[in-house]
């Protein structure tokens, strides 16, 4: 299994209120993502980001911002978080942006 | 936009029947295509990557073909078993080479 570590694994939180999840890999990959899982939606890209300090938008990037200050470390923020932002979120890696990617266990972070 | 579809939503099969799950894309300008599977509550494990210059890749029992002309690709799975029922999905890699674009995935559940 690639060595990819969300956390938390679930959150509960209340709507306004900030919120980061931390994704940790132990691969020295460059490329790392966030997405978005829903019923009826399926995956959806939110952030990805290629190389340290180096990031960009996706799909359904509103409301959301991230940070990579280190290769092993991807944070992603919701600044205040909203209902609709109750989700459940994958982080994935991949050594080039067309190699084979790789997924977390994902969290549940549901907003009330 | 690239847009990934998958065809059906879900399957019902008996135990040891051979299966074709099946991924159609819009846009045939793909890196390459990768099939994953994903078990309730967990995250995404890669089953299988073909690269955009290669027509199947094969691993145990599953083997997944690619038709880039005409935008498909098919997961076949021989003698079907209880563990195999899950969620499988299949994503591609954007022209940009950067990040997967996912369908939603068909549920597939095995019966003894």
């Amino acid at each position: 299994d690639a060595g990819i570590t969300q956390s938390p694994r679930h959150k509960v939180t209340e709507t306004g209120t900030p919120v980061t999840l931390r994704c940790h890999q132990t691969e020295n990959h460059r490329y790392m993502y966030w997405y978005r899982q829903d019923p009826g939606h399926g995956l959806r890209l939110i952030h990805y980001s290629y190389g340290v300090k180096d990031t960009d938008k996706g799909e359904v990037s509103d409301g959301y911002s991230v940070s990579r200050s280190k290769t092993e470390d991807f944070l992603l923020t919701l600044e205040s978080a909203t209902s609709s932002q109750t989700s459940v979120y994958f982080c994935a890696i991949s050594e080039m942006g067309a190699t084979e990617a790789f997924f977390g266990q994902g969290t549940r972070l549901t907003v009330v | 936009k690239q847009e990934v579809t998958q065809i059906p939503a879900a399957l019902s099969v008996p135990e040891g029947e051979n299966l074709v799950l099946n991924c159609s894309f819009t846009d045939s300008a793909i890196y390459n295509l990768q099939w994953f599977r994903q078990d309730p509550g967990k995250g995404l494990t890669s089953l299988l990557l073909i690269q955009s210059s290669q027509r199947e890749q094969t691993s145990g029992r599953l083997n997944a073909s690619l038709d880039k002309s005409s935008g498909r690709s098919t997961l076949y799975i021989a003698a079907s078993q209880p563990g195999d029922s899950a969620t499988y999905l299949c994503a591609v890699v954007d022209q940009a080479g950067t990040a997967l674009i996912f369908g939603k995935g068909t549920t597939l559940s095995v019966s003894s």
